[in-house]
């Protein structure tokens, strides 16, 4: 069964800091992986989306990598910013059980001015 | 385009009670899925469906149904409300099995069952 972990569940940052969240999975048989922000409240959206072949993907200050091998993916914000503040949940898409997406628990950031 | 709908955004229920949440896409996609989010549990797929006229159940489906009539509309219904069915849900879509396409939520859905 697959198993989604994030460490540390929270994290506080200065302002101006890089963030750097980690996502580990315990079966390498996914799809993809996707990085979703969620704000207190909110939804769901997603910041970027990573194929199995690749090794990783950016967009503006994100940057996300991904080390199938290993189980592990990292996503990288550069220069933290408040507005960034919000929980950080990574997910697989598994081949099996109708390609759901198996989540990790989220890490909590906090950006401080 | 709108992406992914979801009505009522608030619902309180007591117990034994049954409601319909809805959902709905303009994006044609064929794949819609169904997520509840608890504390501590994370994320957990309840019921999904490959398109119209197909459906099948996800990790937690006790308690729940769903049917797509259309691609667009993939209503969840809870049919005899209880408290452990307090969640905040979410709706998902994208365009298909395939693999390599990313999932679109929602803004959720929060029940409170009394």
């Amino acid at each position: 069964k697959q198993e989604v972990t994030q460490i540390p569940a929270a994290l506080s940052v200065p302002e101006g800091e890089n963030l750097v969240l980690n996502c580990s999975f315990t079966d390498s048989a996914i799809y993809n992986l996707q990085w979703f922000r969620q704000d207190p409240g909110k939804g769901l959206t997603s910041l970027l989306l990573i194929q199995s072949s690749q090794r990783e993907q950016t967009s503006g200050r994100l940057n996300a990598s991904l080390d199938k091998s290993s189980g592990r993916s990292t996503l990288y914000i550069a220069a933290s910013q408040p507005g960034d503040s919000a929980t950080y949940l990574c997910a697989v898409r598994v081949r099996a059980a109708g390609n759901k997406l198996t989540f990790g628990g989220g890490t909590r950031v906090l950006v401080k001015p | 385009n709108a992406g992914v709908t979801q009505t009522p955004k608030f619902q309180v229920l007591k117990t034994g009670q049954s409601m319909t949440l809805q959902c709905a896409q303009d994006m044609n996609h064929e794949y819609m899925s169904w997520y509840r989010q608890d504390p501590g549990m994370g994320l957990r797929l309840i019921h999904y469906s490959v398109g119209a006229g197909i459906t099948d159940q996800g990790e937690v489906p006790n308690g729940y149904n769903v049917s797509r009539s259309t691609t667009e509309d993939f209503p969840l219904r809870l049919l005899s409300a209880a408290p452990s069915q307090t969640s905040v849900y979410f709706c998902a879509s994208s365009p298909g099995q395939v693999s390599s396409y990313e999932q679109y939520f929602g803004p959720g859905t929060r029940l409170t069952v009394t």
